[in-house]
């Protein structure tokens, strides 16, 4: 699977949009973005996740580059119990792939009064 | 609908000793998961299950860890005998399917996690 590169930390005021990067210079054609985010003392939380289009849900948006080198994570207006760790991560489809999740050390988003 | 539980919440023991931890997954959910995360750094996958066979246990430390899911469901990690670098919090997580052709893989639901500390 890809490597993600995320930056390690993030600060976000509170009622604004929150932008998460990633980059995946490497993903190969077949393999998909992930999101997850794990709030302190919980197991992680799946958000989303997308091939090449532009993804949303109840949570937030995915936007992936036309090159699917690299995306954002969009969370549209935080709150405080968005404060979290956000892992990024690249994940093959298929009928081989055993589908286990490879976690970097994500982006620990500090959302503030 | 109720999600993944683990027992216990907390556990602590001195090196050289066993530990135990249990699970149960989302009713229905086939594939089951175990991940170790040690402190400041993403989970890492020790063992994962199909049904009640393995499908990958190329990161679990063999020589002390062992895990069972004998009827497809519940399932027990064990550690024999715990190191001090074996402190960590032990996730569970299950999923719907795994591997359906070209679609995308379920997504995991994680439980709560047990807290392991090896004095």
């Amino acid at each position: 699977d890809a490597k993600t590169t995320q930056p390690t930390s993030m600060d976000c005021a509170e009622g604004r949009a929150a932008n998460l990067p990633c980059n995946h210079s490497t993903i190969s054609g077949n393999e998909y973005v992930y999101w997850y985010r794990q709030i302190h003392s919980q197991g992680p939380q799946y958000i989303i996740h997308g091939l090449k289009n532009n993804e949303t849900n109840e949570m937030a948006s995915l936007i992936i580059t036309e090159d699917r080198k690299s995306s954002t994570l969009i969370l549209p207006h935080a709150t405080l119990r968005d404060t979290a760790v956000y892992y990024c991560i690249v994940r093959v489809a298929g009928s081989s792939n055993t589908g286990k999740l490879i976690f970097g050390q994500g982006t620990t988003l500090q959302v503030k009064p | 609908e109720a999600g993944v539980a683990q027992s216990p919440r907390y556990k602590i023991i001195e090196k050289r000793q066993s530990v135990a931890f249990w699970c149960n997954p989302i009713s229905g959910h086939a594939t089951l998961y175990w991940y170790q995360q040690i402190l400041g750094q993403g989970p890492k996958l020790l063992i994962q299950f199909q049904n009640n066979g393995v499908v990958d246990d190329s990161q679990l430390p063999k020589d002390r860890f062992s895990a069972e899911r004998l009827k497809g469901v519940d399932s027990t990690l064990k550690i024999q005998p715990a190191k001090l670098e074996d402190s960590a919090v032990y996730l569970c997580a299950s999923s719907l399917m795994v591997g359906s052709g070209w679609g995308a893989l379920g997504e995991q639901y994680f439980g709560p996690g047990t807290r392991l500390t090896v004095t």
